[in-house]
């Protein structure tokens, strides 16, 4: 059984558009979180959600928003997709509240998003 | 603030000989310390992680890191590389959110 499953695994699209990643996990964690991995790897938080309610936003363009229908889900919908928004978007959950804490973040396999 | 800093962006060892992954951080509060493990075309995995008891962690895959208070460092090491051990290594502070550095590309030659 896949712990943290994302759908679709790769996205490609034209700019302008508007797509959505989906994120379920089966752990029954209470926190979940999306990350942006650029082409340099590097990975970066952008949201985080304890029991759907939003406790971290970096500082990412509204563009992005962020959608909780139960703990188990949490979904990233992208209006108006730009070039630079080509990464790859992890999501992630782990059990506790969030914050300052030593739970372990169980990560997604991935979406990789390909803005043309 | 707080943040971590990979020394090497890639280190190639040979199939049998020591790995030495190098992270250092900076934190203004007592650290919670992690090393991710990425295969490629996969999302992350657990190495290990400091979490204030002992100062030698242990991992899986038969990694390990010593948390270094005076040297600000928690470095991972392996006694004997695996060809499987090839992947991008993450290193991580907790505060309010999980900060990873830039991460270090493992290679194994056989």
């Amino acid at each position: 059984d896949t712990a943290v499953s994302q759908t679709p695994k790769y996205l490609v699209t034209q700019m302008g558009n508007d797509k959505s990643i989906k994120c379920e996990q089966n752990l029954g964690h209470d926190t979940m979180y999306w990350y942006k991995q650029d082409s340099k790897k590097f990975l970066k938080i952008m949201f985080s959600y304890n029991n759907k309610e939003l406790i971290i936003n970096e500082t990412v363009p509204n563009r992005f928003s962020p959608k909780s229908p139960d703990k188990a889900h949490l979904n990233l919908h992208i209006n108006s997709l730009e070039l630079g928004d080509s990464a790859v978007y992890f999501c992630a959950s782990s059990q506790g509240p969030g914050g300052r804490s030593t739970d372990t973040q169980y990560f997604g396999p991935g979406t990789r998003l390909t803005v043309l | 603030a707080q943040s971590v800093t990979q020394l090497g962006s890639h280190v190639s060892v040979s199939e049998g000989a020591l790995v030495l992954l190098r992270c250092n951080y900076s934190s203004s509060v007592p650290p919670y310390l992690f090393w991710y493990v990425q295969y490629p075309n996969q999302g992350l995995q657990l190495l290990l992680k400091y979490t204030s008891a002992a100062t030698l962690v242990k991992g899986i895959n038969g990694f390990e890191a010593e948390f270094k208070k005076s040297e600000t460092s928690f470095h991972l090491t392996k006694p004997s590389a695996h060809m499987s051990d090839a992947a991008e290594y993450f290193c991580a502070v907790m505060n309010e959110k999980l900060t990873f550095g830039t991460g270090t590309r493992l290679t194994i030659i056989p």
